[in-house]
């Protein structure tokens, strides 16, 4: 089935650091999509991208959708407490738009 | 979390019994998607279906798994004869989809079942 490489697996940073992570896949894709997840909870939604080279803010929040449409990136900057939890990228497949494709996520830890 | 519900959260089953768990999609919404999470991994897709129609249940198990949505009332993941390793979090969403078919998904709170 359809891959989402989603790295890194887990990040430890200090409070008020920036922090990258990224989303490739062998496919093209129609859409990025990028979720957090907090223990115990369902994904919510943070950033959603439509188009390729698209760069969407949201709050302290960063996304790109890539040129060739096979990745994407979500910043985050001068991060606090509250950004811990698991962030997953989601694509959904230019050609079979019926599914969107979802990345093993990226574990945040922020110490204070 | 937008507005999809999900009940029960939690489900408690012993091994061979039934588990229903219901997903009521965010109000205009006619796609909904099943995924199963289990700890520390990702969501795994399961079925995508519209009202009445299942799309696609390529994620689906063969056996003892299946899924519905009604033309009135919630989506229904119904699982027969749980056993063990069907333990793990089950998440409904639902998507608003234009016409162009691209979208996003909104998911709900989530529902843990539990085999004994």
């Amino acid at each position: 089935g359809q891959q989402l490489n989603q790295s890194p697996q887990s990040m430890f940073i200090q409070e008020g650091e920036d922090v990258s992570m990224n989303c490739t896949s062998s496919s093209i894709f129609n859409t990025w999509l990028w979720y957090k997840q907090d223990p115990g909870e369902g994904p919510v939604l943070l950033i959603a991208l439509y188009k390729a080279g698209e760069l969407t803010s949201n709050g302290r929040l960063t996304a790109q959708f890539g040129i060739t449409r096979k990745d994407s990136f979500l910043n985050i900057s001068a991060s606090i407490p509250s950004d811990v939890g698991i962030y997953f990228c989601a694509g959904q497949h230019l050609y079979n738009f019926n599914k969107f494709y979802f990345g093993s996520g990226t574990k945040l830890n922020v110490k204070p | 979390n937008a507005g999809v519900m999900q009940n029960p959260r939690h489900l408690v089953r012993r091994r061979g019994q039934e588990a229903r768990l219901r997903c009521s999609p965010m109000k205009g919404h006619s796609h909904v998607y099943w995924y199963r999470q289990l700890p520390e991994e990702g969501l795994k897709f399961m079925v995508y279906l519209q009202k009445e129609n299942i799309i696609d249940e390529s994620g689906m198990p063969k056996e003892r798994f299946s899924a519905e949505f009604p033309k009135e009332g919630p989506s229904i993941l119904r699982i027969q004869q749980v056993v063990r390793g069907d333990s793990a979090a089950y998440f409904c969403a639902s998507s608003p989809r234009d016409r162009t078919n691209t979208g996003e998904l909104f998911f709900g709170e989530g529902s843990r079942l539990t085999v004994l």
